[in-house]
């Protein structure tokens, strides 16, 4: 059974850091990209960051680039999220997601075929 | 960047009813638009992916249509478990991928 449990969420003051993780199990975590996406409470889905399977390469939402740094493990099995210059705005519930490339029918499509549970962030001071 | 929409941003159904959510992309995305089912308390959960394909174990009343920048996903025959909020996401131009805003789906 594939399952992402994160963790770290906690409340901290602006301008604060925190470092999130999401522990993967259930499938081969080396073989995939993996994301972060966030929903601010009541409101919709933000992606935030991707990572490539080796965690050669990175990317960013505008919005977070220069503050928050996503990298992996894959000998843990474990993804993170490094927040820095926490800004309320940042408060949201934080979803790690598993991204499959599905190349079979000759265009490759990408979507997120497993989210974890989530996992809050609160910026208050 | 890519914008995505989605109308309505509710709906009243009962159960049983044919019920069709509709997104659009500032752009054309070809058919690289995917939907998710988030319930209250849980994680979104994959529904279809390129625009049409249904994600295995998804229930068949599921259906989702379109290419370019229209898309629509229809629910055959609303069932008790439906009631929950859609959204649409493009992965064409990546990153960002692009959510829409939502559509919740109430019991009338």
């Amino acid at each position: 059974e594939v399952q992402e449990v994160e963790s770290g969420g906690v409340v901290v003051r602006p301008g604060g850091s925190l470092r999130l993780s999401c522990a993967a199990s259930g499938f081969t975590f080396e073989d995939y990209p993996m994301h972060w996406v966030r929903q601010t409470l009541g409101k919709g889905l933000e992606w935030v960051s991707l990572i490539s399977w080796d965690g050669s390469s990175t990317y960013y939402a505008d919005s977070v680039q220069g503050r928050f740094t996503i990298s992996r493990d894959n000998s843990k099995n474990s993804l993170y999220l490094q927040m820095n210059s926490l800004r309320t705005e940042d408060i949201a519930l934080y979803y790690c997601a598993k991204e499959i490339k599905d190349c079979s029918a000759g265009s490759c499509y990408r979507y997120f075929d497993f989210w974890g549970q989530g996992t809050l962030v609160s910026v208050s001071s | 960047d890519i914008q995505m929409t989605q109308s309505p941003s509710s709906l009243s159904a009962s159960v049983g009813d044919r019920v069709t959510i509709t997104c659009r992309a500032s752009q054309s995305i070809s058919h690289y638009l995917n939907w998710y089912q988030q319930k209250p308390g849980k994680a979104p959960q994959l529904l279809i992916y390129a625009a049409s394909s249904l994600q295995s174990g998804v229930p068949s009343r599921f259906s989702g249509r379109g290419s370019g920048t229209d898309f629509t996903l229809t629910i055959g025959s609303l069932q008790p478990e439906d009631f929950a909020t859609y959204y649409c996401q493009q992965s064409y131009s990546t990153p960002p991928f692009t959510f829409g805003p939502g559509t919740k789906v109430e019991s009338k």
